[in-house]
């Protein structure tokens, strides 16, 4: 199975700040790469599919970036309604799988 | 508006059988792969498995730790999916999601998720 390893696990940030988190998958993935916005309490939200294009009603201060085994997501303003935890997903190959997720909390 | 709500979690006994239902709305779920993904409590996600379309001859496949106890289903006449979970162990213990497939660009991936119901597996 391939293994995806996001970083930090979690992160203190202020409204306005850059955030930045990386997702590492264990062998190559081309971009098959995905990312997901959970709230607490709520499902998951697709944001980012092939590693970079935003899925539709997506706000442009999301970008992801990345091939092959590094990717990365910004948020590039943080907004209050973005505290959350994002999870990176390979769907390169089965099983599918998901990196560990990133809790992004208020400074 | 696109929406799925799924149903039939609960608590039930280890070695026990559970049928969640997932109800599709707002699109046509006869064009879609379909997924079902789990969240043990305080948990990251966790894949249990796709069906693929009729175009694809409904076939499945499974994560390891559920292959041979979960079976995933569909009827597409009724807008509906299905998990039927046998020999349930503690460690499914879980929320689980019901989730659309997107094809972007023959690529089928998560792209709408339900709300999730809660499966319980304890004594």
């Amino acid at each position: 199975d391939i293994q995806m390893t996001q970083s930090p696990s979690s992160l203190s940030a202020s409204v306005g700040d850059r955030v930045t988190i990386t997702c590492r998958a264990s062998q190559g993935i081309s971009n098959y790469l995905a990312w997901f916005q959970q709230k607490p309490g709520e499902a998951p939200k697709s944001l980012i599919y092939a590693a970079s294009s935003l899925h539709g009603g997506v706000p442009s201060k999301f970008s992801g970036s990345g091939s092959g085994t590094d990717f990365t997501l910004i948020i590039s303003s943080l907004q209050p309604e973005d505290f959350a935890t994002y999870y990176c997903e390979q769907y390169y190959t089965y099983p599918l799988t998901f990196g560990g997720g990133t809790k992004v909390e208020i400074k | 508006e696109v929406q799925l709500v799924e149903s039939g979690g609960g608590l039930v006994q280890p070695g026990g059988s559970l049928r969640l239902s997932c109800a599709a709305s707002g699109f046509t779920l006869s064009d879609h792969f379909m997924d079902w993904v789990r969240q043990a409590p305080g948990k990251g996600l966790e894949w249990v498995g796709r069906t693929r379309n009729k175009a694809n001859s409904y076939t499945t496949e499974y994560a390891a730790s559920v292959k041979d106890r979960f079976t995933i289903s569909r009827d597409d006449s009724k807008n509906s999916l299905y998990l039927q979970m046998n020999s349930l162990k503690t460690e499914d213990t879980a929320v689980y999601f019901c989730v659309r497939d997107g094809n972007y660009n023959g690529i089928h991936l998560l792209d709408f998720w339900g709300q999730g119901t809660l499966v319980t597996v304890s004594s």
